[in-house]
C-alpha cells in the first residue's frame, strides 16, 4: 500500500515557467487537497477535491490550477512560476471528513528562480 | 472563517518532563481534530484524531483532549524524550470546508 505519493520530490524553475506537480493515492479516498507550508505561515489551502469532476478554491488558489479526472490523481499546476511560488507543496487524501483523518504525501519542495 | 492558534509558538524542556500543547480553533462546527507531528525537512505524521464526538483520545505517551464548546484541544506529552523534538501540528476538518485548518505550530526541543 503506497499511501499518497507526491512527485517530483525536489524542483527548481526559472521565472514563467510551467509545470504540474503530480499527487496519487491508493486507498480509493474521494477528498484530496494541496497545501503549501512557508516558514512562519503554517500550512495553506490551495485547492481540494470532494470528488473526480470536482473541485474547489482554497485560501491561496491564484497561480495554480486543479482538475480530478480520475478518484487516484490529484495535480497541481503552475501555470506561470512566480518567486512568491518557492514553498514545499503537500498533497493529502482522505475516505471522509468525518470518520477517518487526512495522510499526507511527502512532500515537493519547489524553488522558483 | 475557522482560525487556528497554537500556543507556545516554541518550548524547550529537559528530557522526562510532561509538557502540555495547546491548539484553539474560532468555530466549534468541526467534525474532528487531528494533531500532526513534523520533522525538519519532513513531511507530517497523524499522531491522533479525535472526531467531534469524543473527548480525548490516547496513543502511548500521548493524549489529546477536543473540548469544542470552548474551542480548545491539549497535547499532552508524558515523560518527553528527546525523540519526541518536532514540531506539532494541529489541524480541523470543520463543516462547510472539507479540507484541513492548520494552526501555525509548536517546536518542540526535548534536551537530553
Amino acid at each position: 500500500n503506497a499511501g499518497v505519493t507526491q512527485t517530483p520530490k525536489f524542483q527548481v524553475l526559472k521565472t514563467g515557467q510551467s509545470m504540474t506537480l503530480q499527487c496519487a493515492q491508493d486507498m480509493n479516498h474521494e477528498y484530496m487537497s494541496w497545501y503549501r507550508q512557508d516558514p512562519g505561515m503554517g500550512l495553506r489551502l490551495i485547492h481540494y477535491s470532494v470528488g473526480a469532476g470536482i473541485t474547489d478554491q482554497g485560501e491561496v488558489p491564484n497561480g495554480y490550477n486543479v482538475s480530478r479526472s480520475t478518484t487516484e490523481d490529484f495535480p497541481l499546476r503552475l501555470l506561470s512560476a512566480a518567486p512568491s511560488q518557492t514553498s514545499v507543496y503537500f498533497c493529502a487524501s482522505s475516505y471522509s471528513t468525518v470518520g477517518e483523518g487526512y495522510t499526507f504525501g511527502s512532500g515537493t519542495r519547489l524553488t522558483v528562480v | 472563517k475557522q482560525e487556528v492558534t497554537q500556543i507556545p509558538a516554541a518550548l524547550s524542556v529537559p528530557e522526562g518532563e510532561n509538557l502540555v500543547l495547546n491548539c484553539s480553533f474560532t468555530d466549534s462546527a468541526i467534525y474532528n481534530l487531528q494533531w500532526f507531528r513534523q520533522d525538519p525537512g519532513k513531511g507530517l505524521t497523524s499522531l491522533l484524531l479525535i472526531q467531534s464526538s469524543q473527548r480525548e483520545q490516547t496513543s502511548g505517551r500521548l493524549n489529546a483532549s477536543l473540548d469544542k464548546s470552548s474551542g480548545r484541544s491539549t497535547l499532552y506529552i508524558a515523560a518527553s524524550q528527546p525523540g519526541d523534538s518536532a514540531t506539532y501540528l494541529c489541524a480541523l476538518s470543520s463543516m462547510g470546508r472539507r479540507a484541513l485548518t492548520f494552526g501555525s505550530g509548536t517546536r518542540l526541543q526535548v534536551q537530553p
